[in-house]
C-alpha cells in the first residue's frame, strides 16, 4: 500500500465549478501538507502549504487537512480554464522528505 | 531571480553511459532534493540534502550519486545508465517553512 493515496481521476468540470481533489495518507508522523499544481511539461509549483490540521484559503483555493482521519483535500473555486493542469498532494513529517500522491488531471472546460 | 535551474533539459543516452544532472539554486535554501516522476507514479525521492556536505537517499536511489559541496549546487551523477531510469528527473530546493521550489526538469531517455 501506497503511503499517499490520491483520487486519481481524471476530472472534467465546467468553467465555474467548484473542484475538490483529495488524498488520504497512512504515516501518523506526517505534519506538513502541500498541493502543487503542474502544467504539461513544466515543473510541479506550489499551491499552498499547510502546517498540521486545519484550513488555510487563499484566493479561489481552500485546503483542508484533518489529521484524525489521515485526509487532506483542495477546493477550487470558480474554476478557470488556466486551472486545468494535474494537481499533486505531498507530505511530510520533517518538511524536506516529501511523499507525493501520483496526481489528479484536471480539465476545466470552457 | 531563477529559482531552481537544471541543465540539461534533454538528454539521451545509451545503456551503461554515465551523465549529471545539474542543479542550481539561488535562494539560499538549506534543503535540495532530486526527484524522479514516472507515469501514474507521482513523483518518488531519489537522494536529498539537508545541508553542504550532507546527503542521504531516498525512496528509490540505487543507481544514482549525489553530493553537495556548496550551498547552491546538488548535482546527481548516473553511474551506468539503465533504460529504467528513463524518465523526468526534478530538483527542488526548499527553507523550513517554505515548501519546495521545483526546477523546470530534465527529460531523460535511455536507449
Amino acid at each position: 500500500q501506497k503511503e499517499v493515496e490520491q483520487d486519481p481521476g481524471p476530472l472534467s468540470v465546467p468553467e465555474g465549478a467548484i473542484v475538490s481533489l483529495n488524498c488520504t495518507y497512512s504515516n501518523s508522523a506526517f505534519q506538513y501538507f502541500m498541493w502543487y499544481r503542474q502544467y504539461s511539461r513544466k515543473g510541479p509549483e506550489l499551491l499552498m502549504y499547510t502546517y498540521s490540521s486545519g484550513n488555510k484559503e487563499d484566493g479561489r483555493f481552500t485546503a483542508q487537512v484533518d489529521k484524525s482521519s489521515k485526509y487532506i483535500s483542495l477546493f477550487i473555486r470558480d474554476s478557470q480554464p488556466s486551472d486545468s493542469a494535474t494537481y499533486l498532494c505531498a507530505m511530510s513529517a520533517d518538511d524536506y522528505k516529501l511523499s507525493f500522491g501520483a496526481g489528479t488531471t484536471v480539465t476545466v472546460r470552457a | 531571480n531563477a529559482g531552481v535551474t537544471q541543465t540539461p533539459k534533454f538528454q539521451v543516452l545509451k545503456t551503461g553511459q554515465s551523465m549529471t544532472l545539474q542543479c542550481a539554486q539561488d535562494m539560499n535554501h538549506e534543503y535540495m532534493s532530486w526527484y524522479r516522476q514516472d507515469p501514474g507514479m507521482g513523483l518518488r525521492l531519489i537522494h536529498y540534502s539537508v545541508g553542504a556536505g550532507i546527503t542521504d537517499q531516498g525512496e528509490v536511489p540505487n543507481g544514482y550519486n549525489v553530493s553537495r559541496s556548496t550551498t547552491e549546487d546538488f548535482p546527481l551523477r548516473l553511474l551506468s545508465a539503465a533504460p529504467s531510469q528513463t524518465s523526468v528527473y526534478f530538483c527542488a530546493a526548499t527553507g523550513e517553512g517554505y515548501g519546495y521550489t521545483f526546477g523546470s526538469g530534465t527529460r531523460l531517455t535511455v536507449v
